[in-house]
């Protein structure tokens, strides 16, 4: 069973800082996906990874398939980037179904 | 392009009682899944469809159940409701399996067993 740690849970950042959001796996996976929600509970896909990086406007995605980690960053932040944030992995070439992390509840203040 | 689109949005029901959901996928998109979210366990995956056939499943219950039809829509069954089956039942769709592709949220159904 895959084990996923997001880190850090919570954080606060003022607008226009840059953020880093961090998901580590303890299985070796096919994909990972970032997703993103906003209170309310509409969840919406930010990324799809098996390997490298994709960036997508401000929001850039890496993925270290050897170290089992990937990261979410946000660049020039805004108080509309405030939600959670969840990596979710597919592990066993998808028979294991997805895996989530608990999320990282982002708050961007003015 | 219309979304996915969850049926009801909102559930009342009583304890033993049994519920069925609805998802309406993103036209040309061939895999369903559904997932639980609750405030203490998070976002908690159930099953996947492709193509009609349950591909895998969550540590859930038999209770819960579902299925998928040729127009690729999916319904979800919870038998015999407990109250921590309260939830936000939420299903996504994607073109490909979703180790190929991005997903496709719905706004979820909130389920509450009294």
């Amino acid at each position: 069973k895959n084990e996923v740690e997001q880190s850090p849970q919570n954080l606060t950042a003022q607008e226009g800082e840059f953020i880093t959001i961090n998901c580590s796996y303890s299985v070796g996976i096919s994909a990972l996906h970032w997703l993103q929600q906003h209170p309310g509970g509409g969840i919406v896909s930010l990324f799809m990874l098996s390997s490298g990086k994709k960036k997508h406007g401000r929001l850039i995605a890496t993925i270290n398939i050897q170290e089992k980690h990937s990261s979410l960053h946000i660049t020039a932040s805004h108080p509309r980037d405030s939600a959670v944030y969840i990596c979710a992995v597919v592990s066993g070439g998808g028979a294991d179904g997805l895996t989530f992390g608990k999320g990282t509840h982002l708050i961007i203040q003015p | 392009k219309a979304g996915v689109t969850q049926t009801p949005r909102y559930l009342i029901k009583t304890r033993g009682q049994q519920v069925t959901l609805s998802c309406s996928p993103i036209s040309g998109h061939r895999s369903v899944s559904w997932y639980q979210q609750t405030p203490g366990q998070g976002l908690q995956f159930l099953f996947e469809y492709f193509s009609e056939t349950q591909r895998n499943k969550g540590n859930f219950p038999g209770r819960f159940s579902g299925r998928q039809f040729s127009n690729s829509r999916s319904e979800m069954n919870v038998s015999t409701l407990e109250l921590g089956d309260s939830a936000l039942y939420l299903c996504a769709s994607s073109l490909d399996r979703f180790n190929n592709s991005p997903l496709h949220f719905g706004n979820g159904t909130r389920l509450t067993v009294t």
